[in-house]
């Protein structure tokens, strides 16, 4: 099974700064013939459940925010929030999707200092 | 407006049963995968299920293989998880979850979850 390691479990970001979160998988997510990186962001806010924001490691689902961006490849992944706004306080996790079981990483909870 | 509604959650004696459906609405139900994913209390995500567009296909997480079952009813716009042999450690809120009609295992619409409680 593929384990999701997410760092920090949480940050505090001032408004309107760089908010950067990190995933790291215990294998490859890299689908070679493919060039894929089968990899996902959500988001979860306090009672809500979570939003797809990023698939395929750094495609952008429609309707996020461009401040959102992920970047990455193989094993290391990052989740950048570029300027952070208020409505972005919440818990970010990574996705695998290469293989099953498709994990989650633990989580990261982003605040504002 | 496209959404999902879960419903059938409630609390459950170890042992017990319990059947959750899922409406879809303002989308062809039927070309997607659906999902379950849960979490428990206060904890991280984790996916259960999933279900070919056809239903023909299902695919489970080991933790709930053999006790669970997945379904859908196309004619109905509703996705279905049978839990059977439930334990403590299935106390979770239990989210339906749309796939990608390419059937790729990450969610782009998550309904708003229902709360699965089993104590005695």
């Amino acid at each position: 099974d593929i384990v999701m390691t997410q760092s920090p479990d949480s940050l505090a970001v001032s408004l309107g700064e760089r908010a950067t979160i990190n995933c790291k998988s215990s294998q490859s997510v890299l689908y070679s013939s493919k060039n894929k990186n089968y990899l996902a962001w959500y988001q979860q806010k306090p009672g809500q459940p979570p939003k797809l924001l990023i698939y395929w490691a750094s495609i952008r689902e429609s309707g996020v925010p461009d401040r959102f961006s992920g970047s990455g490849s193989g094993t290391d992944f990052t989740l950048t929030i570029s300027s952070l706004q208020a409505e972005d306080v919440a818990v970010y996790y990574c996705q695998q999707y290469y293989s099953s079981p498709f994990s989650f990483g633990g989580g990261t909870k982003v605040e504002i200092k | 407006e496209v959404q999902l509604l879960e419903s059938g959650g409630g609390l459950v004696q170890p042992g017990g049963s319990l059947r959750l459906s899922c409406a879809a609405s303002e989308f062809t139900f039927s070309s997607y995968p659906m999902s379950w994913v849960r979490q428990a209390p206060g904890q991280g995500l984790e996916w259960v299920s999933t279900v070919t567009g056809t239903g023909d296909s299902t695919y489970y997480a080991d933790s709930v293989k053999g006790r669970f079952t997945i379904s859908r009813d196309n004619s109905k716009n509703t996705l279905y998880l049978q839990l059977n042999s439930l334990r403590a450690e299935d106390t979770a809120v239990y989210y339906c979850a749309k796939d990608t009609v390419t059937l790729d295992f990450y969610f782009d619409l998550w309904g708003r979850g229902t709360l699965v409680t089993v104590s005695s």
